[in-house]
């Protein structure tokens, strides 16, 4: 079974904060990726890797910056948090590919007071 | 332009009926992937139907099927015989491009099985 985890379901940060998100993904997928969900907005693209140490941005890059040391972690981090960052956050990776569907961790729900 | 439409914010059915969630696609390319996921109250991302721009008959998986219109630009999913469990948020997301690795996804359908 294709696992995707996420460090933390539920994070409380505050203004101004570093945050940093993390994913793992055990199925040696090249791709990873990072989305916001935002009722009535869909997922948004924030940024994707499709090799190590290789990131490109998405939709909606601004504000967050993303690493990728290993092939198996992805992590987002949010240089200084602002509350317009409170979200949903969802990791995602899949083989390269058209035909190769995504699979996503179970979420990150992320509130900055 | 949207590049993913879903057009039914909110839907509502009884169970065991049919239901039909509408999705209509903008692209240029010749080469592209439609899928379909399922997200229920719990949050995570469930893949359920995959087809490509090139296949000729229109995917299926169990209960799932994918109404393909090419000419149309729609990919629409179908659910048979719909059950309790089968309310939730579900997603039409497309990957264009041979190269390309991204999806984009429309706004969401929320289905509602009445008892």
């Amino acid at each position: 079974d294709v696992k995707v985890t996420q460090s933390s379901r539920y994070l409380v940060k505050r203004t101004g904060e570093k945050v940093f998100l993390e994913c793992v993904q055990d199925m040696d997928h090249e791709n990873m990726f990072w989305y916001r969900q935002d009722p009535g907005l869909g997922l948004r693209l924030i940024y994707f890797s499709y090799d190590v140490k290789m990131k490109e941005k998405g939709d909606i890059p601004e504000g967050y910056s993303v690493s990728r040391e290993k092939k198996e972690r992805f992590s987002l981090i949010l240089e200084s948090a602002s509350t317009n960052q409170t979200s949903m956050y969802l990791c995602a990776s899949s083989f390269l590919g058209l035909e190769h569907e995504q699979y996503f961790g179970p979420g990150t729900r992320l509130t900055v007071t | 332009a949207q590049k993913i439409t879903q057009t039914q914010p909110g839907m509502f059915v009884q169970e065991k009926e049919a239901v039909t969630l509408d999705c209509t696609y903008d692209t240029s390319d010749q080469s592209y992937g439609l899928f379909w996921y399922k997200q229920p109250s719990s949050g995570e991302m469930i893949f359920l139907i995959y087809q490509g721009s090139y296949d000729e008959q229109n995917a299926t998986e169990g209960r799932y099927s994918l109404n393909f219109q090419k000419a149309r630009k729609s990919a629409n999913l179908v659910i048979s015989a719909s059950q309790l469990g089968d309310s939730a948020m579900y997603f039409c997301a497309m990957r264009e491009g041979r190269g390309a690795q991204k999806l984009v996804f429309g706004q969401g359908t929320r289905l509602t099985i009445n008892p």
